[in-house]
């Protein structure tokens, strides 16, 4: 089936860093990709949506200057938390569907950011 | 951001019970989901709706899509160690593919 792989799976970094996630689809094309943002024993909150190929578009209250994503490829999607800080620390899930349209989304395992 | 009401927030039962849990909106969706997420990983698809009043069974899980189309259940029967975990519903509005999550319900299995 339909994979959605994230690297990587944790990273620590230091404050005022920044870090870059990356999803890929594994074996389908994704032309939209999403990001979620998860605190601890709290539900998937959307950030932003990823377009192939043009400027993301992000929910209300998500700085795009501090979450830059970029979506170069059809299969490549990434998450830069820039100048990071510790209430950045989170869980960070991305997930595409399988065309457009597609009700079936497949997510990636998650990556674990901890900034210290 | 918006987010579903989902209830109960958590549950603990003994091995072999049945498991009901519901999610509830104020808006009308077209598509409804179930996940299931286990600690540390991304969330797994379980059930997919996409009719009111559809009612649609996966092994031990059953869902339904309410005829209201604000809102959706799922049940889990006889229930086993490996059922532990959190369910989110997730709600998809027409023409667009962002889902909108639940608030989710922790799931806590006892032998």
């Amino acid at each position: 089936g339909a994979v959605v792989s994230q690297h990587p799976s944790w990273v620590i970094c230091k404050s005022g860093t920044s870090v870059k996630i990356e999803c890929r689809s594994l074996d389908f094309q994704a032309t939209t990709m999403f990001w979620y943002r998860q605190f601890p024993k709290q539900s998937l909150m959307l950030m932003a949506t990823s377009n192939e190929g043009s400027k993301a578009t992000y929910e209300q209250g998500v700085e795009k200057d501090k979450f830059l994503i970029n979506h170069a490829s059809l299969t490549l999607s990434t998450l830069t938390v820039t100048s990071a800080h510790p209430e950045d620390s989170s869980f960070y899930i991305c997930s595409a569907f399988l065309g457009q349209g597609g009700t079936e989304a497949f997510f990636g395992q998650g990556t674990r950011l901890t900034v210290v | 951001g918006q987010q579903l009401n989902q209830s109960p927030q958590s549950m603990f039962i003994q091995e072999g019970e049945d498991v009901s849990m519901n999610c509830t909106s104020s808006s009308i969706f077209n598509t409804w989901l179930w996940y299931k997420q286990d600690p540390g990983e991304g969330p797994v698809l379980l059930i997919a709706l996409y009719k009111a009043g559809e009612l649609t069974s996966n092994g031990r899980l059953t869902a339904q899509f309410g005829i209201t189309r604000k809102d959706s259940f799922l049940n889990i029967s006889a229930s086993i160690p490996s059922d532990v975990g959190i369910y989110f519903c997730a709600g998809q509005f027409d023409n667009t593919d962002k889902l909108i999550f639940g608030t989710g319900t922790r799931l806590q299995v006892f032998p």
